[in-house]
């Protein structure tokens, strides 16, 4: 069965101070695994998509990597605004469709 | 360039009444996604339009249907609303079925 386990649940950080996010996931022929941040009561907005185990993607503060079993969503010297929900979630081949996590709450203080 | 744009913002049903949620796709973008989210939770699919027909469905009743016309947009139509389809209602866009997903702000539904 597909599973997408994203730990913690929810994390708070002090500004500046750096963490990981992790998701960990089970799936048959993945296609990619997507990362996506969520303000409350808004929509998910697409941060990265990553394709193959070994690949990294950066924009900004931010940094995803993948494995064949996980990825982690790297915070570096995160700031108040980086405070949001981030998902996420992966596509199977041959499937359209994505297969969210619960997400992981990230509040950063200042 | 517009992005992917929903109506209504929120809406207010009770129980066994029929609700039709509105979804414009990003520029240059020809599929549409439609899933559902309940508070706390990820979205969950409901299903995808590409070329006016239904390319996948996730695990829904055929209460929840949907169309899609000629300019890409699409409706998501739910029949005999129960309290439990209360969510958040999201639509997302992409350009061709596998490619990245972009999201809409949702419609926010409350079912009395």
């Amino acid at each position: 069965e597909d599973q997408v386990t994203q730990s913690p649940e929810a994390l708070r950080l002090q500004e500046g101070e750096s963490s990981s996010l992790n998701c960990s996931y089970t799936v048959s022929g993945l296609r990619g695994l997507f990362w996506y941040r969520q303000d409350p009561g808004k929509g998910p907005e697409f941060l990265f998509t990553l394709y193959s185990a070994g690949e990294e993607k950066e924009k900004e503060r931010l940094k995803a990597t993948l494995t064949k079993k996980e990825s982690f969503l790297h915070i570096t010297a995160p700031k108040p605004e980086d405070s949001a929900t981030y998902l996420c979630a992966v596509q199977k081949a041959g499937a359209n469709n994505l297969f969210f996590g619960t997400g992981t709450r990230l509040t950063v203080i200042p | 360039d517009a992005g992917v744009t929903q109506s209504p913002t929120h809406l207010i049903k009770t129980r066994g009444q029929q609700v039709t949620l509105r979804c414009s796709p990003k520029s240059g973008h020809d599929t549409v996604s439609w899933y559902q989210q309940a508070l706390g939770q990820g979205p969950q699919f409901i299903f995808q339009y590409y070329e006016e027909e239904e390319r996948q469905r996730g695990n829904f009743p055929d209460r929840f249907s949907g169309h899609q016309f000629p300019n890409y947009s699409s409706e998501l139509n739910v029949n005999a609303l129960l309290l439990g389809d209360s969510a958040l209602y999201l639509c997302a866009s992409s350009f061709t079925l596998y490619n990245e997903q972009f999201f809409g702000p949702g419609t926010r539904l409350t079912v009395l």
